[in-house]
């Protein structure tokens, strides 16, 4: 089973709201990290954040990290057209040899 | 934008053929991996490298096979294409980690090569 489970699978906001993802992984993670994948492309890094970080700012991005309960989250705000993608998140637990992503939330912008 | 390149970039071919699958990267990163992903759905590591003459195969059970003679190059084969080969392929790379194993590095991905065998 895959290692993180990012809820909602799907979600469709106004132009301007804010839009916040999760991502829930099972075993003790090194570091977090959250992609965007655009419609037939490849992925592209937003943000990584440490085990013993809890918060992580980057532009509109904010994402938070609570090893406790084994979740992040990813908020944009002030959403814009061109933020419409899926967002993965992807964890490492150093343990082995492969970084594992989530199931995707798959986030439209209305204009 | 990673500098990271895959060819082709859709790919219909009949089933039996052998194809291959280029992926190259201009940033001079060891690590490259190689992805599979269905429409809408998670990514699955099938291959990887740590270098030049290292290969290893990933979590997911692929009939594919890799070469790393060079370091930006990083090609994926499939001797003989069938219909559940169908999928879109992706090749990333990434700077080195605090040790082999460790992905505290950013993946940079190619656009993919989306394949469908008929």
């Amino acid at each position: 089973s895959q290692q993180g489970e990012e809820d909602p699978q799907a979600l469709s906001i106004q132009e301007g709201e804010n839009a916040t993802m999760n991502c829930s992984y099972k075993t003790s993670i090194n570091n977090l990290q959250w992609y965007r994948q655009n419609s037939g492309r490849g992925l592209v890094h937003l943000i990584l954040i440490r085990s013993n970080e809890r918060e992580k700012h980057s532009g509109r991005l904010r994402v938070t990290l609570d090893t406790s309960k084994k979740s992040s989250s990813l908020l944009i705000t002030a959403s814009r057209a061109a933020d419409t993608a899926s967002y993965f998140c992807a964890t490492d637990n150093g343990g082995n040899e492969k970084l594992t992503f989530g199931t995707g939330t798959r986030l439209t912008i209305i204009p | 934008e990673a500098d990271i390149y895959q060819t082709p970039r859709y790919l219909v071919i009949g089933t039996g053929k052998k194809i291959t699958l280029e992926c190259s990267q201009t940033m001079g990163h060891d690590k490259m991996y190689w992805y599979q992903q269905d429409p809408g759905m998670e990514l699955h590591l099938i291959h990887y490298s740590y270098g030049v003459n290292s290969t290893e195969k990933g979590d997911l059970s692929s009939e594919s096979t890799v070469s790393r003679i060079r370091t930006e190059h990083f090609p994926l084969t499939l001797e003989s294409a069938r219909p559940s080969h169908t999928s879109q392929y992706l090749c990333a790379s990434s700077e080195d980690g605090q040790g082999i194993g460790s992905y505290n590095s950013p993946l940079h991905f190619g656009n993919g090569t989306r394949l469908t065998v008929t």
